[in-house]
């Protein structure tokens, strides 16, 4: 069964780049699916960040767009996230799913991590 | 942006009893293409129906998802301990995805 986990820092300061990291295993991300990322400040509910195919072609919450990167490796089977310039309002709890399609639902997740911003 | 509501906030039920959640979207949803999934305190969302009606792998049948354009309903047949949780709607209709703000179900 797919199985996802996100890693990196938990502590980013405000103007910073948050990065994040999604390693899948028992799936080949070079094989099919997208893959996204959802974010969910704390208590509070889900915000679509983006998602990028199989093939590196990637989609993008207008939002959100001018400071996020979505890339593949897929010699380690990971996907990452870069979003810049991050300020209060980025803290959340940031998940990775497996996804269908550009703006699709997602049926594997990560258990997700929790990243504050503070100086 | 289809901007997504959800109804009621909090549902307060007993098990056994039937749940009927409502999510209505400010623009019709584009091949009816809304998403349900119910979210433990502390853990990832999970996918129980797509495409408003399609139960998602392994989702008990006692999950229904209907409706179509702006309305959609998810009726939980006859709630089990587990089930009282967080329930957010998704659509993926337009090419930018959004959430509504859900409903918790709790124990009445």
């Amino acid at each position: 069964q797919v199985q996802l986990q996100e890693s990196g820092p938990g502590l980013v300061r405000p103007s910073e780049t948050l990065s994040l990291t999604c390693t899948v295993s028992h799936y080949s991300i070079s094989s099919g699916y997208y893959w996204g990322w959802i974010r969910q400040p704390p208590g509070k509910g889900l915000e679509w960040i983006g998602t990028i195919s199989h093939g590196g072609g990637s989609y993008f919450n207008p939002s959100l767009k001018s400071r996020v990167t979505i890339s593949l490796d897929t010699s380690k089977n990971q996907f990452s996230l870069m979003l810049t310039s991050v300020t209060a309002a980025d803290a959340a709890v940031y998940f990775c799913a497996r996804g269908a399609a550009g703006s699709t639902w997602y049926d594997c997740w990560g258990q997700g991590t929790l990243v504050t911003v503070s100086s | 942006e289809i901007v997504l509501t959800q109804s009621p906030a909090t549902l307060s039920l007993s098990p056994g009893e039937r749940a009927t959640l409502s999510c209505g979207a400010s623009q019709s949803v584009s091949r009816n293409y809304l998403a349900w999934y119910q979210q433990r305190p502390g853990l990832a969302p999970r996918l129980l129906i797509y495409d408003a009606s399609s139960r998602a792998t392994g989702i008990p049948d006692r999950f229904s998802g209907s409706g179509s354009g702006t309305d959609f309903t998810l009726t939980i047949s006859r709630l089990e301990p587990e089930d009282f949780a967080m329930y957010y709607c998704q659509q993926y209709g337009d090419s930018r995805a959004t959430f509504g703000p859900g409903t918790k179900v709790d124990i009445k």
